[in-house]
């Protein structure tokens, strides 16, 4: 199976912030990652797949980067209800495997 | 706006089979792929397996054995099957719709997730 490591595992960051979380793969994956916002109790909610394309709905302050084995999820101006936690998700094999999560808070 | 609703018992026995069905509204069963991903609590997702509309499936190597996704276009549902469940296979089930979007497959709706718990 692909390995999927996020970092980091948690934040903190200040409205306003500009937030950088990464994903890295065990082996390339090429473009094919996917991004996640889960908020306690709920489903995960779909921000960006392929790497970098903004699912309809999505705030543009979202955006994703990357390709092969390294990828990147920003957030521009972090918002109050960006809380949450984010999971990368690889679509290039199977099983899809997730990351382990980063878990970010808004002081 | 496609809506998933997970539905099935949330206590099975060890030893016993864990059976889940997922109701689509809004969308059919006879496009795209269906899915299956729980989450053990406290922890991150993971994927059991979709199956196509085709009937075709794909299922996580380590669940194959125990696993059967099938596909019932008449109610516009799919199930889940997992056989001799042991505690560890206590989570949040969900199920999910995936959409061909850029050559990649994203879950991009969600049922809300029902959660079961194996325990005598």
């Amino acid at each position: 199976d692909i390995q999927m490591t996020q970092s980091p595992s948690s934040l903190s960051a200040s409205v306003g912030d500009r937030v950088t979380i990464t994903c890295r793969a065990s082996q390339s994956i090429r473009g094919y990652l996917n991004w996640y916002q889960q908020k306690p109790g709920k489903a995960p909610n779909l921000l960006i797949y392929a790497a970098s394309t903004l699912q309809s709905g999505v705030p543009s302050r979202f955006s994703g980067s990357g390709s092969g084995t390294d990828f990147t999820l920003t957030i521009s101006s972090l918002q109050p209800e960006d809380f949450g936690t984010y999971y990368c998700q690889e679509t290039y094999s199977s099983p899809r495997t997730f990351g382990q999560g980063t878990k970010v808070d808004v002081k | 706006q496609v809506h998933l609703q997970e539905s099935g018992p949330g206590l099975v026995k060890p030893s016993e089979t864990l059976s889940l069905t997922c109701t689509v509204s809004g969308g059919s069963v006879s496009h795209d792929r269906w899915s299956w991903i729980r989450q053990p609590p406290g922890k991150g997702p993971e994927y059991i397996g979709y199956i196509y509309y085709s009937g075709s499936t794909n299922y996580n190597p380590s669940l194959q054995s125990r696993l059967t996704i099938s596909l019932d276009t008449s109610k516009n549902q799919f199930s889940l099957k997992l056989t001799s469940v042991t505690a560890a296979d206590t989570a949040v089930y969900y199920c999910a719709r995936e959409t061909y979007s850029s050559g990649s497959y994203p879950c991009d709706f969600w049922g809300q997730g029902t959660l079961v718990t194996v325990s005598s």
